[in-house]
């Protein structure tokens, strides 16, 4: 069973592109978080998806930021008009369906993002 | 509001000897504890957690928690320390908020082993 997998794990932008991050969850999750670490600041939250729909986007700025997690496919995680406040490590982390607080939730790798 | 304290930005220990990490929680209802490992350049992983039950918690890596609910800690410890537990560790807590269950991690604590 392949872990959670996130793409690319490396991005490179200029001021004023876009980044689309990619995350595709654990084979039978259904729950996807995406979570932003700065250093000195922890790993902050920034939206929580379940298929089609956005739980709890509380975390994300309001401008230039969306997320989706559509029926078939990964989880996009993008950022439209980058800047250099934007560059981070990016997280994706999923659980299984359901809201027991039994479930922990499994990580992938990152999306290490850096704007010049 | 939940919120996660970990107080030590960073913990030097020599190898061999025990180690503790401090968490210390603040929810309005029954918290649900976790400990979680990051190692250089890698995602985090689950180390151990907390619902119900015994105080003390073992996990993954020779790893153990005690929950004190009087004192709302969930410090990490391990008897021995290993070179290799040196990495970044997270303390969260889980607790339901609108129908799901919302998480909130610490800011995290540096481990260092020295050999």
């Amino acid at each position: 069973n392949a872990g959670v997998m996130q793409n690319p794990r490396h991005l490179v932008r200029r001021r004023g592109q876009e980044a689309r991050l990619r995350c595709s969850p654990m084979k039978g999750h259904s729950h996807v978080y995406w979570y932003r670490q700065l250093p000195e600041e922890g790993l902050k939250f920034m939206v929580y998806l379940q298929k089609e729909n956005i739980i709890d986007e509380s975390g994300m700025p309001k401008e230039r930021f969306s997320a989706e997690f559509p029926k078939e496919g990964p989880s996009i995680l993008r950022i439209q008009q980058v800047v250099r406040g934007d560059s981070a490590a990016y997280f994706c982390a999923s659980s299984p369906p359901g809201t027991s607080v039994l479930y922990e939730q499994y990580f992938g790798p990152g999306t290490r993002l850096t704007v010049t | 509001a939940q919120s996660v304290a970990q107080p030590e930005d960073q913990v030097n220990v020599a190898e061999g000897n025990p180690l503790t990490v401090k968490c210390t929680y603040s929810v309005s209802g029954n918290p649900y504890l976790f400990w979680y490992v990051q190692y250089p350049n890698r995602g985090l992983q689950f180390l151990l957690k907390y619902i119900t039950g015994d105080n003390l918690v073992k996990g993954s890596y020779g790893f153990e928690a005690e929950f004190n609910k009087s004192q709302t800690s969930f410090h990490l410890k391990k008897p021995s320390a290993l070179v290799s537990d040196s990495a970044l560790y997270f303390c969260a807590v889980r607790v339901s908020s609108g129908g799901y269950q919302k998480v909130t991690f610490g800011i995290g604590t540096k481990l260092q082993v020295i050999p």
